[in-house]
């Protein structure tokens, strides 16, 4: 059963950049999607992107300006980087492991970001 | 992008009850739908992939069906730990959007 953990600051300020990290174990990181989405506080699902191991990314066009996604295949490790932050990207943010052509199967257990001054 | 839109938003129900939750998508996503089940304070768990295979390890109560773009997910006998939000989610195109979310409340 693969695990994933969410790391990274719980409080971000305005206009600042937001750095996450997902770390995998119990699994391989090969063959797989690796994808970050976020839940705003009583609001549904946003996905955000996902990056291949082989570093090919895809973005939720609605960000894409700002959101670096990258993979570290020897740390078994992958990153999320948000850009330009304000209030409406305060949320729980996911990781979580995507099949290929399919859905997203194992989930970490999530970490809120709080954008504040 | 593709748009999904659930319904009920929410359903009161008991324990025994079927229920039935629909997904609708804007285009077509041939079976590329997905269901999610989360409970408070949790993350989403994966329950049904491809419209209608069922995730390792989920009750058979869950299932799925649908192709194009009306999708249905039922759940036979409600249990009580089946209390929670249902989601939808497409992954035949970017962004892999998500259903706005069906609460079932005991009623």
């Amino acid at each position: 059963q693969v695990l994933l953990q969410e790391s990274g600051p719980g409080l971000v300020k305005p206009s600042e950049t937001l750095s996450l990290t997902c770390t995998v174990s119990s699994g391989s990181i090969l063959n797989y999607y690796w994808s970050w989405m976020r839940q705003p506080a009583g609001k549904g699902l946003e996905w955000i992107g996902r990056v291949f191991t082989s570093g090919t990314t895809n973005y939720n066009s609605s960000l894409k300006s700002r959101v670096t996604m990258s993979i570290d295949t020897s740390n078994n490790q992958f990153s999320l980087k948000l850009t330009s932050l304000t209030a409406a990207d305060t949320a729980v943010y996911y990781c979580a492991r995507g099949r290929p052509s399919c859905c997203y199967d194992s989930w970490g257990q999530g970490t809120l970001v709080t954008v504040s001054s | 992008d593709i748009q999904m839109t659930q319904s009920p938003s929410s359903l009161s129900t008991s324990v025994g009850d079927r229920v039935t939750i629909t997904c609708r998508a804007s285009q077509s996503i041939s079976s590329y739908l997905n269901w999610y089940q989360q409970k408070p304070g949790k993350a989403p768990k994966l329950l049904i992939y491809a419209a209608s295979s069922l995730q390792s390890g989920v009750p058979s109560r869950f299932s799925g069906s649908g192709s194009g773009t009306d999708f249905t997910l039922t759940i036979s006998s409600l249990q009580p730990e089946d209390f929670a939000t249902y989601y939808c989610q497409q992954s035949h195109s970017f962004p892999h959007s998500f259903g706005q979310g069906t609460k079932l409340e005991m009623k």
